[in-house]
């Protein structure tokens, strides 16, 4: 089992949309969760961070977490073809400062 | 702004090379890290750094050595290059605070083909 598992996509979106990212991790103890995005040929930047249970909201983007089911998940509102990139979810673990990478998900959003 | 930079954006080296990739943040971070990233493979961790003259490897270390003799800089190296080390070479830095929100900054990244 992969430490941290995301659908590869493409998930296709029509601009303005709600686009939903979904991610799964297999260290019940994981303490901070990540959402990066990464642009075609570009490195990854980070786009918000969540650590508590719940939803965590910053203007179009909402992190939400349940840490009981072991999953994190990432709203865009109001898609915007400029939204249109691979998401990384990426996880740290107890007791390490390694962030581990999920394989990302491609989002495309048509006009 | 934070700023991590990297040697080169392009590198073409033949099999059986020495390959050295440079990694250079500004922002005084302890950590350092180095990462490869293949399609389908997404990103893994290489090496690691906390302290100058610190390091630890990450999940797939063979095959490089790290150099770490300042701060700032971060050296990976490919002491003998093979057609399998074919990737894209990200290097991240962040800083080690109270917070759990130790957001790690990427370099552009080096596309390094190995003929």
């Amino acid at each position: 089992q992969k430490e941290v598992e995301q659908n590869s996509g493409p998930l296709s979106v029509p601009e303005g949309a709600i686009a939903s990212l979904n991610c799964t991790y297999s260290d019940r103890g994981s303490q901070s969760f990540f959402w990066y995005r990464q642009y075609s040929g570009k490195s990854p930047e980070l786009i918000m961070f969540i650590y508590s249970n719940g939803d965590k909201e910053d203007g179009r983007f909402t992190a939400q977490l349940n840490k009981a089911s072991q999953y994190v998940s990432l709203l865009i509102r109001d898609s915007q073809p400029s939204d249109s990139a691979t998401y990384l979810c990426a996880v740290i673990p107890v007791n390490t400062d390694k962030l581990i990478f999920g394989t990302g998900t491609r989002l495309q959003v048509f006009p | 702004d934070v700023k991590v930079t990297q040697s080169s954006r392009y590198l073409v080296k033949r099999t059986g090379e020495k390959v050295f990739l440079e990694c250079v943040q500004d922002m005084d971070h302890e950590n350092m890290f180095w990462y490869r990233q293949d399609p389908g493979l997404g990103l893994r961790l290489i090496y690691f750094s906390y302290d100058v003259k610190m390091k630890e490897k990450g999940d797939i270390p063979e095959g490089y050595s790290v150099s770490r003799e300042k701060k700032e800089r971060f050296s990976l190296i490919l002491e003998s290059a093979s057609t399998n080390q074919t990737s894209m070479y990200l290097c991240a830095s962040s800083f080690v605070g109270a917070s759990l929100s130790d957001e790690q900054f990427f370099g552009p990244g080096t596309r390094l083909t190995v003929l």
